[in-house]
């Protein structure tokens, strides 16, 4: 199973928007909706902020949202802040058949 | 407090053996599928394995399969990782992980395996 495609990095001013996308195939992304996403800060562990393709666990702020459209899966941050520059991942876990990560993408706040 | 904490990495020489520990706790430990879950140095996230909550069914990556063995101890609360025949492409932090779905809402700190000579 190949690493889901991520771009290497995005980056926005503060306030601004920014969407790191998450592209699999038909037989896993375009198939399942149990695409979560990660933000992994520098030497820290993973922190869940979206699971099941758009749902928010508590405590994550509403700015983090999540989407599909066919093979490929989104995470978009709105009203970027400071405090998001981190790296993101997005998951594909079917407790079956997938077990895969994104190549990651590195948030940069200009 | 749901708490999910590895021990046992260190360095190796390749070839070697090591067993990593993953002590659960906050959480009923036996209902859930359990994760390991690395990461090389300045690179993402890999999936190595899993164990569902009645210990016998485990899947492996392809990099790690007939290597690594999974294994639970649900009286112990405890989730292992047994790795044979270590590879310097093995150095990696690893995690254990879980959920209550399809997703992984719980993270150890994670042990370093750094695989030299």
């Amino acid at each position: 199973q190949s690493a889901l495609t991520q771009p290497r990095s995005v980056s926005g001013s503060p306030g601004q928007s920014v969407t790191i996308s998450c592209t699999g195939t038909s037989s896993d992304v375009g198939t399942y909706n149990y695409v979560s996403w990660y933000q992994q800060n520098s030497g820290k562990a993973p922190k869940l902020m979206i699971y099941d393709v758009t749902q928010r666990p508590s405590g994550v702020p509403d700015r983090f949202s999540g989407s599909k459209s066919g093979n490929t899966a989104s995470l978009t941050i709105s009203g970027l802040q400071a405090e998001d520059e981190a790296d993101y991942y997005c998951c594909l876990n079917t407790d079956s058949y997938f077990y895969v990560f994104g190549t990651g993408t590195t948030v940069t706040v200009l | 407090e749901v708490q999910l904490v590895e021990s046992g990495g260190g360095l190796v020489q390749p070839g070697g053996s090591l067993r990593l520990s993953c002590a659960a706790s906050g959480f009923t430990f036996s209902r859930l599928w359990m994760h390991w879950v690395r990461q090389a140095p300045g690179e993402g996230l890999v999936w190595v394995s899993r164990i569902i909550s009645d210990y016998n069914t485990a899947r492996y990556a392809d990099s790690v399969k007939g290597r690594f063995t999974i294994s639970r101890d649900n009286a112990k609360n405890t989730l292992y990782l047994q790795m044979e025949s270590l590879r310097a492409e093995d150095t990696a932090v690893y995690y254990c992980a879980t959920g209550e779905g399809n997703y992984y809402d719980r993270w150890g700190q994670g042990t370093l395996v750094t695989v030299s000579s």
